[in-house]
């Protein structure tokens, strides 16, 4: 059975520049996490979706990030324009229940620099 | 609000000697508490998880974490450390009615000596 999947592995673009993520879950997971670790800090929670809507995206920076999961399969993550601070490691995760107790499982990550 | 705190950027022991790696939590409401590892290039991987039956949970690797209420700790053990155990661990803990939300600790780094 295949893991979550993100694509690129890593990705070095300009300040200005668009960037979008991809993240396929594990098949059957409705649920859908992306979160961030910036260098130095803690990984922090970004948005959730349940399916193809978004259930919590408390954690979404700014307005500079747009995250898609069209038919509930995978997930996109768009920064436009970029800017330094974006720069880091992001990581999704899938699971099949969202309660408390339920176990995520997370892609490699895909690591943005911003230059 | 819920919270971790992982108390060591970074560990280092010799192989074949025990590993502790300290975690305290601070929740509203019962918590689920689980430890992460990530080596290198690889996705973060469950090593175990708390979610309110016994309070000495045993794990993937010989791990093993006992959850202490009183202490409102959530530490790692390993009796003996052995090279493939070099990694970054993650304490993290998760709410009731969050949705599965994951709040991390800052991470510790576990070097192993030969």
């Amino acid at each position: 059975e295949a893991g979550v999947t993100q694509f690129p592995s890593h990705s070095v673009i300009e300040k200005g520049q668009t960037v979008t993520l991809r993240c396929d879950p594990i098949s059957g997971h409705d649920n859908l996490y992306w979160y961030r670790r910036v260098m130095g800090k803690e990984i922090k929670f970004l948005l959730h979706f349940v399916k193809e809507s978004k259930q919590d995206e408390s954690g979404m920076p700014n307005n500079r990030f747009l995250a898609e999961r069209t038919g509930g399969t995978y997930s996109t993550l768009k920064v436009q324009p970029a800017e330094l601070e974006d720069s880091g490691v992001y990581f999704c995760a899938s699971s099949q229940e969202m309660t408390a107790n339920t176990e995520a499982f997370f892609g490699q990550g895909t690591r943005l620099t911003v230059v | 609000a819920q919270s971790v705190t992982q108390l060591d950027s970074h560990v280092s022991v010799s192989e074949g000697t025990p590993v502790l790696l300290r975690c305290n939590y601070s929740s509203s409401y019962s918590p689920s508490l689980f430890w992460y590892v990530q080596h290198p290039n690889k996705g973060l991987q469950l090593l175990l998880k708390y979610t309110s039956a016994a309070t000495l949970v045993k794990g993937i690797n010989g791990f093993e974490a006992e959850f202490k209420k009183s202490e409102t700790s959530f530490h790692l053990t390993k009796p003996s450390a052995h090279m493939s155990d070099a990694a970054e661990y993650f304490c993290v803990v998760s709410a009731p009615n969050q949705g599965g939300k994951l709040i991390f600790g800052q991470g510790t780094e576990l070097s192993v000596k030969p």
